[in-house]
């Protein structure tokens, strides 16, 4: 079975400065590695995802997250941050090859302030 | 706007009654998933369709079901229904059958 841990349940920052939202994920299998936001009364929308390949990965808004195989992680960063990333951010995992079941952490409420 | 629509956006009802939520997916997307979104259970995957099968199956209770039709649009019955099923209901959509993309705006259901 997989698992999806969130260790932050709430990040507040300021604007302009960064921020590292963690995920962790347990599987015995492989897995695809994904980050959803979720802005107040909408519905979620893929940020980016790892399948395969080059670790790191970045989104079109300047985010980015990096595949720890050893440390089973997939943290997500961004250098400087404004006040319309004020959103939920949630951590999924899919096993490769077999059900397709998405896992979701619990979700981190991140929240810039002026 | 992800391309997925998804009716209704609101509904309320009672106990013991049955409802139907219903997901167009984004034009040329094979795969729709369904997942519940609650304060206390979080996003539940529930049940994934691709071109017509059912390809994975999460925490569906036995009193949800679904189905994926012909022109590719889904709807996800839930009955016998709970004061605990309050809930969002999203729908998601993608080509691929394992990389939900686009996701509805969900559907809003209260149980009184």
């Amino acid at each position: 079975a997989q698992s999806v841990t969130q260790l932050d349940s709430q990040v507040p920052v300021f604007e302009e400065a960064p921020v590292e939202l963690r995920c962790n994920y347990s599987s015995s299998v492989s897995v695809y590695l994904f980050w959803y936001v979720q802005y107040p009364n909408q519905g979620l929308q893929l940020l980016l995802k790892y399948l395969s390949g080059s670790t790191l990965v970045e989104s079109i808004n300047g985010f980015e997250a990096e595949f720890n195989k050893s440390q089973t992680s997939f943290h997500l960063r961004k250098p400087s941050v404004h006040i319309s990333d004020t959103a939920e951010y949630f951590c999924a995992v899919i096993p490769v090859g077999g059900g397709f079941k998405t896992i979701f952490g619990a979700g981190t409420r991140l929240f810039v302030k002026a | 706007d992800s391309g997925v629509t998804q009716t209704p956006k609101h509904l309320i009802t009672a106990t013991g009654q049955r409802v139907t939520l219903r997901c167009s997916p984004r034009s040329g997307d094979l795969s729709v998933y369904w997942y519940q979104q609650s304060l206390d259970q979080g996003l539940q995957f529930l049940i994934q369709y691709y071109n017509g099968e059912e390809r994975a199956k999460g925490n569906i209770l036995e009193r949800f079901s679904a189905q994926q039709f012909p022109d590719l649009h889904s709807e996800l019955n839930l009955s016998s229904l709970e004061l605990g099923d309050s809930a969002l209901y999203f729908c998601a959509s993608s080509l691929e059958v394992d990389q939900p993309q686009h996701f509805g705006d969900g559907t809003r259901l209260s149980i009184l």
